[in-house]
Protein backbone atom coordinates (compact mmCIF):
# COMPACT_ATOMS: atom_id res chain seq x y z
CA UNK A 1 0.00 0.00 0.00
CA UNK A 2 1.21 3.57 -0.55
CA UNK A 3 1.74 6.16 1.91
CA UNK A 4 3.24 9.76 2.34
CA UNK A 5 4.95 11.06 5.79
CA UNK A 6 5.11 14.77 6.58
CA UNK A 7 7.28 14.76 9.46
CA UNK A 8 6.91 18.23 10.71
CA UNK A 9 2.99 19.14 11.21
CA UNK A 10 4.39 23.22 11.43
CA UNK A 11 7.38 25.16 9.74
CA UNK A 12 8.17 28.57 10.48
CA UNK A 13 10.10 30.89 8.04
CA UNK A 14 10.98 34.61 7.94
CA UNK A 15 9.99 36.10 5.10
CA UNK A 16 12.41 36.72 2.76
CA UNK A 17 14.19 33.11 4.15
CA UNK A 18 14.75 30.08 2.11
CA UNK A 19 11.91 27.28 3.50
CA UNK A 20 11.50 23.64 3.22
CA UNK A 21 8.46 21.25 3.65
CA UNK A 22 9.29 17.41 3.66
CA UNK A 23 7.92 14.92 2.76
CA UNK A 24 8.83 10.96 2.15
CA UNK A 25 6.46 8.35 0.26
CA UNK A 26 6.55 4.50 0.35
CA UNK A 27 4.93 2.72 -2.89
CA UNK A 28 6.01 0.05 -4.77
CA UNK A 29 7.03 1.11 -8.18
CA UNK A 30 7.98 4.22 -9.46
CA UNK A 31 5.94 6.99 -7.62
CA UNK A 32 3.20 9.82 -9.23
CA UNK A 33 3.86 12.58 -6.47
CA UNK A 34 2.15 15.93 -5.94
CA UNK A 35 2.15 19.41 -3.99
CA UNK A 36 -0.99 20.90 -3.26
CA UNK A 37 -1.90 23.80 -0.86
CA UNK A 38 -4.89 24.69 0.89
CA UNK A 39 -5.60 28.29 2.21
CA UNK A 40 -8.31 28.72 4.76
CA UNK A 41 -12.33 27.28 3.90
CA UNK A 42 -10.49 26.41 0.02
CA UNK A 43 -10.47 23.65 -1.81
CA UNK A 44 -6.87 22.36 -2.42
CA UNK A 45 -4.98 24.02 -5.26
CA UNK A 46 -2.00 22.05 -7.46
CA UNK A 47 1.61 23.39 -7.12
CA UNK A 48 3.58 20.49 -9.31
CA UNK A 49 3.70 17.29 -9.95
CA UNK A 50 7.00 14.84 -10.48
CA UNK A 51 5.86 11.92 -13.10
CA UNK A 52 9.48 11.28 -14.59
CA UNK A 53 12.14 12.86 -16.09
CA UNK A 54 14.30 15.80 -14.38
CA UNK A 55 14.22 15.30 -10.50
CA UNK A 56 13.79 18.99 -10.18
CA UNK A 57 10.46 20.10 -10.91
CA UNK A 58 9.26 23.67 -10.63
CA UNK A 59 5.40 24.80 -10.27
CA UNK A 60 3.18 27.63 -9.06
CA UNK A 61 4.17 30.36 -7.60
CA UNK A 62 7.75 29.93 -7.17
CA UNK A 63 7.64 26.89 -5.89
CA UNK A 64 10.08 23.94 -6.58
CA UNK A 65 10.29 20.26 -5.08
CA UNK A 66 13.36 17.80 -5.84
CA UNK A 67 12.54 14.09 -6.56
CA UNK A 68 15.32 12.14 -4.70
CA UNK A 69 14.41 8.23 -5.16
CA UNK A 70 17.55 7.04 -3.07
CA UNK A 71 15.66 8.63 -0.36
CA UNK A 72 12.47 8.28 -1.57
CA UNK A 73 11.61 12.09 -0.59
CA UNK A 74 9.91 15.02 -2.52
CA UNK A 75 10.39 17.97 -0.40
CA UNK A 76 9.50 21.58 -1.22
CA UNK A 77 11.06 24.44 -1.62
CA UNK A 78 11.25 28.26 -2.33
CA UNK A 79 14.14 29.88 -2.74
CA UNK A 80 12.27 33.22 -0.63
CA UNK A 81 9.25 33.40 0.99
CA UNK A 82 6.57 35.54 1.17
CA UNK A 83 3.78 36.26 3.70
CA UNK A 84 0.99 35.04 1.45
CA UNK A 85 2.75 31.54 1.17
CA UNK A 86 1.48 30.97 4.61
CA UNK A 87 -0.91 27.77 4.18
CA UNK A 88 -1.57 24.36 5.09
CA UNK A 89 0.33 22.30 2.49
CA UNK A 90 -0.32 18.46 1.82
CA UNK A 91 2.41 15.92 -0.59
CA UNK A 92 0.14 13.06 -2.26
CA UNK A 93 1.62 10.09 -4.31
CA UNK A 94 -0.45 7.92 -6.52
CA UNK A 95 1.03 5.23 -8.17
CA UNK A 96 1.20 4.92 -12.19
CA UNK A 97 -1.64 1.88 -12.39
CA UNK A 98 -3.43 3.96 -10.17
CA UNK A 99 -5.85 4.92 -13.18
CA UNK A 100 -9.13 5.98 -11.74
CA UNK A 101 -7.63 5.82 -7.53
CA UNK A 102 -7.53 8.85 -5.49
CA UNK A 103 -4.34 10.40 -4.62
CA UNK A 104 -2.60 9.05 -0.80
CA UNK A 105 -2.29 12.30 0.86
CA UNK A 106 0.26 13.01 3.89
CA UNK A 107 -1.15 14.72 7.12
CA UNK A 108 -0.01 18.19 5.95
CA UNK A 109 2.03 20.86 7.03
CA UNK A 110 1.34 24.12 8.39
CA UNK A 111 3.71 26.28 6.74
CA UNK A 112 4.04 29.93 8.52
CA UNK A 113 5.72 32.79 7.25
CA UNK A 114 6.36 35.27 9.53
CA UNK A 115 6.71 39.17 7.89
CA UNK B 1 -15.99 30.71 -13.74
CA UNK B 2 -16.02 27.92 -11.04
CA UNK B 3 -13.71 24.71 -12.30
CA UNK B 4 -15.33 22.25 -9.67
CA UNK B 5 -18.46 23.32 -7.46
CA UNK B 6 -20.02 21.86 -4.54
CA UNK B 7 -23.38 22.70 -3.35
CA UNK B 8 -24.08 23.99 -0.29
CA UNK B 9 -20.97 25.41 0.90
CA UNK B 10 -22.32 24.72 4.67
CA UNK B 11 -25.24 21.99 5.78
CA UNK B 12 -25.96 21.43 9.45
CA UNK B 13 -28.81 18.71 9.88
CA UNK B 14 -29.16 16.13 12.68
CA UNK B 15 -28.19 12.91 13.59
CA UNK B 16 -30.44 10.20 11.19
CA UNK B 17 -31.23 12.33 8.74
CA UNK B 18 -30.20 11.96 4.61
CA UNK B 19 -28.40 14.65 2.88
CA UNK B 20 -27.19 15.16 -0.68
CA UNK B 21 -23.95 17.01 -1.52
CA UNK B 22 -23.79 18.31 -5.26
CA UNK B 23 -20.35 18.65 -7.95
CA UNK B 24 -20.22 19.57 -10.83
CA UNK B 25 -17.03 20.46 -13.33
CA UNK B 26 -17.09 22.34 -16.74
CA UNK B 27 -13.15 21.15 -17.25
CA UNK B 28 -14.01 18.17 -19.11
CA UNK B 29 -12.50 15.53 -16.95
CA UNK B 30 -13.51 11.67 -17.14
CA UNK B 31 -12.67 10.83 -13.66
CA UNK B 32 -14.28 12.59 -10.27
CA UNK B 33 -13.82 12.03 -6.59
CA UNK B 34 -14.95 12.79 -3.30
CA UNK B 35 -12.64 13.02 -0.33
CA UNK B 36 -13.35 13.23 3.55
CA UNK B 37 -11.26 15.71 5.15
CA UNK B 38 -11.44 15.61 9.00
CA UNK B 39 -10.80 18.19 12.24
CA UNK B 40 -7.59 17.29 11.79
CA UNK B 41 -7.07 18.49 8.33
CA UNK B 42 -6.32 14.61 7.04
CA UNK B 43 -7.65 14.06 3.82
CA UNK B 44 -8.72 10.49 2.70
CA UNK B 45 -10.20 9.22 -0.28
CA UNK B 46 -13.89 8.25 -0.02
CA UNK B 47 -14.59 7.53 -3.89
CA UNK B 48 -13.59 7.61 -7.51
CA UNK B 49 -15.48 6.91 -10.41
CA UNK B 50 -15.20 7.62 -14.14
CA UNK B 51 -18.24 6.52 -17.10
CA UNK B 52 -16.19 2.59 -16.68
CA UNK B 53 -15.57 2.24 -12.52
CA UNK B 54 -16.66 3.16 -8.83
CA UNK B 55 -13.78 2.55 -7.55
CA UNK B 56 -14.79 2.50 -3.41
CA UNK B 57 -12.32 2.99 -0.35
CA UNK B 58 -13.42 0.00 2.20
CA UNK B 59 -13.57 2.24 5.15
CA UNK B 60 -16.01 4.10 3.97
CA UNK B 61 -19.46 2.75 4.89
CA UNK B 62 -22.08 1.88 2.92
CA UNK B 63 -24.30 4.61 3.76
CA UNK B 64 -22.76 6.96 1.94
CA UNK B 65 -23.19 6.22 -2.15
CA UNK B 66 -22.02 8.38 -4.81
CA UNK B 67 -24.29 9.17 -8.14
CA UNK B 68 -23.39 10.40 -11.20
CA UNK B 69 -25.96 11.07 -13.52
CA UNK B 70 -23.79 12.33 -15.96
CA UNK B 71 -19.64 12.88 -16.81
CA UNK B 72 -19.95 15.83 -15.41
CA UNK B 73 -21.57 15.16 -11.85
CA UNK B 74 -21.13 13.48 -9.17
CA UNK B 75 -22.93 13.53 -6.13
CA UNK B 76 -22.57 12.16 -3.08
CA UNK B 77 -25.47 10.77 -1.09
CA UNK B 78 -25.47 9.94 2.96
CA UNK B 79 -28.19 8.29 4.93
CA UNK B 80 -28.86 7.85 8.66
CA UNK B 81 -26.07 11.03 9.35
CA UNK B 82 -24.12 10.30 12.46
CA UNK B 83 -21.69 12.61 14.57
CA UNK B 84 -19.00 10.79 13.66
CA UNK B 85 -19.86 12.30 9.37
CA UNK B 86 -19.34 15.92 10.51
CA UNK B 87 -16.26 16.64 8.37
CA UNK B 88 -15.65 19.06 5.50
CA UNK B 89 -16.20 16.83 1.97
CA UNK B 90 -14.64 17.54 -0.96
CA UNK B 91 -15.12 17.09 -4.41
CA UNK B 92 -12.21 16.34 -7.19
CA UNK B 93 -11.99 15.86 -10.86
CA UNK B 94 -8.85 14.87 -12.98
CA UNK B 95 -8.42 13.48 -16.26
CA UNK B 96 -8.47 9.45 -15.99
CA UNK B 97 -5.19 9.04 -16.07
CA UNK B 98 -2.78 8.77 -12.71
CA UNK B 99 -0.33 11.03 -14.13
CA UNK B 100 -2.78 14.31 -14.10
CA UNK B 101 -3.44 16.69 -10.64
CA UNK B 102 -6.58 16.88 -9.56
CA UNK B 103 -8.62 19.64 -9.61
CA UNK B 104 -10.72 20.31 -6.19
CA UNK B 105 -14.00 22.29 -5.41
CA UNK B 106 -14.21 24.47 -2.32
CA UNK B 107 -15.54 21.71 0.02
CA UNK B 108 -19.08 21.22 2.09
CA UNK B 109 -19.44 21.64 5.55
CA UNK B 110 -21.01 19.17 7.38
CA UNK B 111 -22.25 19.94 11.09
CA UNK B 112 -23.96 17.05 12.44
CA UNK B 113 -25.85 18.22 15.92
Amino acid sequence: AQSVAQPEDQVNVAEGNPLTVKCTYSVSGNPYLFWYVQYPNRGLQFLLKYITGDNLVKGSYGFEAEFNKSQTSFHLKKPSALVSDSALYFCAVREPGGGADGLTFGKGTHLIIQP
Amino acid sequence: DTAVSQTPKYLVTQMGNDKSIKCEQNLGHDTMYWYKQDSKKFLKIMFSYNNKELIINETVPNRFSPKSPDKAHLNLHINSLELGDSAVYFCASSHGTANQPQHFGDGTRLSIL
